[in-house]
């Protein structure tokens, strides 16, 4: 099974600021990365599949980055409602794997 | 508008079984490959099973911790997606997500998650 290990656990930023989450694979998943947003009380959200492919209707303040077992995601000025979980997801192996998450909150 | 809605979720005693369901609409869901995810207390998600469509086969595909104990089914004709959960556990105490499985026959890799529905709370206690 591949495994996902997403740092921080908790970024505390501000408004405006630069927000960068990592991602790291126990083993290559190519470019089959997804990242998903969580705000609280709500169903993930897909964001980024294919490492940098935005899905429709996202934001160009979120991008992301990667291949092989080392991926980030970056929002490039965080507003209010970035303030959420986010989770990365490898579609290269079963089972399909999720990271455990990094919190962006709000400093 | 894309939507998926979940039912059928509560509170069940441990041994018990349980079978979710997921109504689609706003796609053609005869076509679109389908999976569940659970989120439990505190916990991320965990990627549970798969359903192809019935064009690609109809098969299935699960976690191993679930398999033989999880039972996804489809029914086109309602446009339903359902979830069989057997000898429930306190481990299985979770929100269980019906979502598309994108990237289906013929794309590279496996299966992205978009969209998903609201969720349903299982609880499963005594």
């Amino acid at each position: 099974e591949i495994v996902l290990t997403q740092s921080p656990a908790t970024l505390s930023l501000s408004p405006g600021e630069r927000a960068t989450l990592s991602c790291r694979a126990s083993q290559s998943v190519s470019r089959y990365l997804t990242w998903y947003q969580q705000k609280p009380g709500q169903a993930p959200r897909l964001l980024i599949y294919d490492a940098s492919t935005r899905a429709t209707g996202i934001s160009g303040r979120f991008s992301g980055s990667g291949s092989g077992t080392d991926f980030t995601l970056t929002i490039s000025s965080l507003e209010p409602e970035d303030f959420a979980v986010y989770y990365c997801q490898q579609r290269i192996n079963w089972p399909l794997s999720f990271g455990g998450g990094t919190k962006v909150e709000m400093k | 508008e894309v939507q998926l809605v979940e039912s059928g979720g509560g509170l069940v005693k441990p041994g018990g079984s349980l079978t979710l369901s997921c109504a689609a609409s706003g796609f053609t869901f005869s076509s679109a490959w389908m999976s569940w995810v659970r989120q439990g207390p505190g916990r991320g998600l965990e990627w549970l099973g798969r359903i192809k469509s019935n064009g690609d086969g109809g098969t299935t595909h699960y976690a191993a911790p679930v398999e033989g104990r999880f039972t996804i089914s489809r029914d086109d004709s309602k446009n339903t997606l359902y979830l069989q959960i057997n000898s429930l556990t306190t481990e299985d105490t979770a929100v269980y997500y019906c979502v598309r499985s994108q990237c289906g026959a013929g794309c590279p890799g496996l299966n992205w998650f978009d969209p998903w529905g609201q969720g349903t709370q299982v609880t499963v206690s005594s």
